[in-house]
């Protein structure tokens, strides 16, 4: 497609299980972010991925998350042991290169019981 | 540390009336700022930007902002709201660096 693809859309877990999400960037875009957006909480950055640079992971809230990009193009944000504070929509999104307008994907409701 | 402030959490309007969205900045450098909007349902996506130039810019659906330095400010702003601007809108800032900073948003529902 020609737009940023998230999976899943939707995911509800048990807390302590762990749970992978997938972005999916605009062909082409060198950069990619992921931002974490809670309820009242605006959107909060977690990690960001530039070419074959070292990711900025400075935004982590724990150990428990971590993140892999493949081959400078697909993402994977993984949350080990969830908590329930963990509930929130994970958004990615893309850019060509530079500071420019960002794409983002729709999003990932992640709901953990 | 950069942050970003939006003032109005929720605001409710009429169709017809004006809109205007608070947003400030901290840090004393140059900047990129934007407006995203997320309509229900629907992902975030651009409304307008401001990298250098002209301090008033127009966006889509006759959005406009302006970028007034000295007060650190890039409010948001229309003339006449429709009952479609239901959204909630988001200023983001990003300086020199790649790291683009999210404001809280501002929920904005218009009776119509």
């Amino acid at each position: 497609g020609a737009g940023v693809s998230q999976s899943p859309s939707n995911k509800v877990t048990e807390k302590g299980k762990d749970v992978e999400l997938r972005c999916d960037p605009i062909s082409g875009h060198t950069a990619l972010y992921w931002y974490r957006q809670s309820l009242g909480q605006g959107l909060e950055f977690l990690i960001y991925f530039q070419g074959n640079s070292a990711p900025d992971k400075s935004g982590l809230p724990s150990d428990r998350f971590s993140a892999e990009r493949t081959g400078g193009s697909v993402s994977t944000l993984t949350i080990q042991r969830t908590q329930q504070e963990d509930s929130a929509v994970y958004l990615c999104a893309s850019i060509p290169d530079g500071a420019g307008e960002l794409f983002f994907g729709e999003g990932s409701r992640l709901t953990v019981l | 540390a950069q942050s970003v402030s939006q003032h109005n959490h929720h605001v409710i309007l009429s169709e017809a009336a004006s809109l205007e969205l608070g947003c400030n900045y901290s840090y004393g450098g140059t900047v990129n700022l934007f407006w995203y909007v997320q309509y229900p349902g629907q992902h975030l996506q651009l409304l307008l930007k401001y990298f250098s130039g002209d301090p008033l810019v127009k966006g889509i659906k006759g959005f406009e902002a302006e970028f007034i330095k000295s007060k650190f400010s890039f409010n948001l702003r229309k003339p006449s709201v429709q009952w479609s601007d239901t959204a909630e809108y988001f200023c983001a800032v990003v300086s020199g660096t790649y790291k683009y900073i999210f404001g809280t948003g501002t929920r904005l529902k218009v009776l119509a």
